[in-house]
């Protein structure tokens, strides 16, 4: 089975700063990894996806995410910090069933606080 | 053009009911997914459906079920509710394909009393 682990449930970070969420992924065929935030009372919004045609994905908002097989890892991440990106963030890896279905495989998620 | 909706928004029951989610997909979209989310914690994933057939099941007991119609809008229902079924329930769309994204709802807010 595949899965995701995201470090630290809570990062704070002042508005302006840099912006580093991490996710690690275990596959053990090459991985389709997706990031999505969660503001309160919504659902989830696609930021970015990988799947395989550049290391490095940019997505939405200024966000960007590189892909490292050697280290297994998919961080997050965004130069400068605005208040509006204070909310949950899910990392997730598509994993595929008996019967061929997909389904997402979700991390625990990582709560981004922004101080003025 | 529409998102993923959802309906209700928000809903309360007491142990023992029964309930039912609804869920139309984005146009075009014939795969519908149902998850989990509790507070504090990722989505898990309930069901598949594609072409009106359940393709896959996750580990939820016989109590929820689900169904997809010819329009592909999907319903979820469970039944016998327990406290612990309390969460937030999302619908997620998509085109087929491991590397396809899921676009999600803004899921239905379950509470049970």
């Amino acid at each position: 089975a595949q899965s995701v682990t995201q470090l630290g449930s809570h990062v704070s970070v002042s508005e302006g700063a840099l912006v580093l969420l991490r996710c690690n992924y275990s596959s053990s065929v090459p991985p389709y990894l997706f990031w999505y935030v969660q503001y309160p009372n919504q659902g989830l919004q696609l930021l970015l996806k990988y799947t395989s045609a550049a290391t490095l994905v940019k997505g939405i908002n200024g966000f960007e995410a590189e892909f490292k097989k050697s280290e297994t890892s998919f961080h997050l991440t965004k130069p400068s910090a605005h208040m509006s990106d204070a909310a949950e963030y899910f990392c997730a890896v598509s994993e595929t069933g008996r019967t061929g279905f997909q389904k997402l495989v979700f991390g625990t998620g990582t709560r981004l606080l922004v101080s003025p | 053009d529409a998102g993923v909706t959802q309906s209700p928004t928000h809903l309360i029951k007491t142990r023992g009911q029964h309930v039912t989610l609804r869920c139309s997909p984005i146009s075009g979209h014939k795969s519908v997914s149902w998850y989990q989310q509790v507070l504090g914690q990722g989505p898990q994933f309930i069901f598949q459906y594609y072409e009106k057939e359940e393709r896959g099941r996750g580990n939820f007991p016989d109590r929820f079920s689900a169904r997809q119609f010819p329009n592909y809008s999907s319903e979820l229902n469970v039944n016998a509710l327990l406290l612990g079924d309390s969460a937030l329930y999302l619908c997620a769309s998509s085109v087929p394909g491991a590397n396809q994204p899921q676009h999600f709802g803004d899921g239905t807010r379950l509470s049970i009393l």
